[in-house]
């Protein structure tokens, strides 16, 4: 079975933090992704990664960075933390991004509230 | 611009019965459908998924169904069972999946004894 971590359940940082989300798979997938979560919006994609320090800008990136130095490992990363980006935090991974396999298996998120 | 929809925010069935969620898309590109299944608190869990070029794909009580013509994909649960209260996303992916999944805001289903 595919298992995706993610460091932290809940956190709680203050406006103006620097904040780290980190994921880890461990079935050697190529492709990780990060998503938020917010009601009435459903998922939305912020960053992925194809490769080791690869990326690619989702829908709403803005404020947001990402590090993938690992294959296993991608984080997320709030510059400056803003309320607005009080959320739930959803990473996934997929073996591939074409064809059969592109299902995407996620961990079971952060839920972060910026105050 | 939305380009999944699922309309219905909420859908009550009786345990036993069948559960149907429909979804809609606008993107003819989308030739990947897949649908979630997410608790509260919990990541969401991949269910079934089928590509575009079959019309349905079945595994155990779910069935999707997918009408190209039409841009519309449907969840069948049958029996429905208490566990499957939850909320159920369906998601959407190009060829190639350079944009990552696309996903719909969502529908609550909620499984009545």
């Amino acid at each position: 079975d595919v298992k995706v971590t993610q460091s932290s359940r809940y956190l709680v940082k203050r406006t103006g933090e620097k904040v780290f989300l980190e994921c880890v798979q461990d079935m050697d997938h190529e492709n990780m992704f990060w998503y938020r979560q917010d009601p009435g919006l459903g998922l939305r994609l912020i960053y992925f990664s194809y490769d080791v320090k690869m990326k690619e800008k989702g829908d709403i990136p803005e404020g947001y960075s990402v590090s993938r130095e690992k294959k296993e490992r991608f984080s997320l990363i709030l510059e400056s933390a803003s309320t607005n980006q009080t959320s739930m935090y959803l990473c996934a991974s997929s073996l591939f991004l074409g064809g059969a396999g592109r299902e995407q298996y996620f961990g079971p998120g952060t839920r972060l509230t910026v105050t | 611009d939305q380009q999944v929809k699922q309309n219905s925010p909420s859908l009550s069935v009786q345990e036993g019965r069948i559960s149907i969620l429909n979804c809609d898309y606008t993107n003819s590109m989308f030739d990947y459908f897949l649908w979630y299944k997410k608790y509260p608190a919990e990541g969401p869990t991949f269910l079934i998924s089928i590509s575009s070029i079959k019309d349905k794909n079945e595994d155990g009580r779910f069935t999707v169904f997918l009408n190209k013509s039409a841009k519309h994909l449907s969840l069948h649960i049958v029996p429905s069972q208490p566990g499957d209260s939850a909320v159920y996303f369906c998601a959407a992916i190009v060829g190639g999946g350079a944009d990552g999944l696309t996903f719909g805001k969502g529908t609550h289903l909620i499984i009545q004894p």
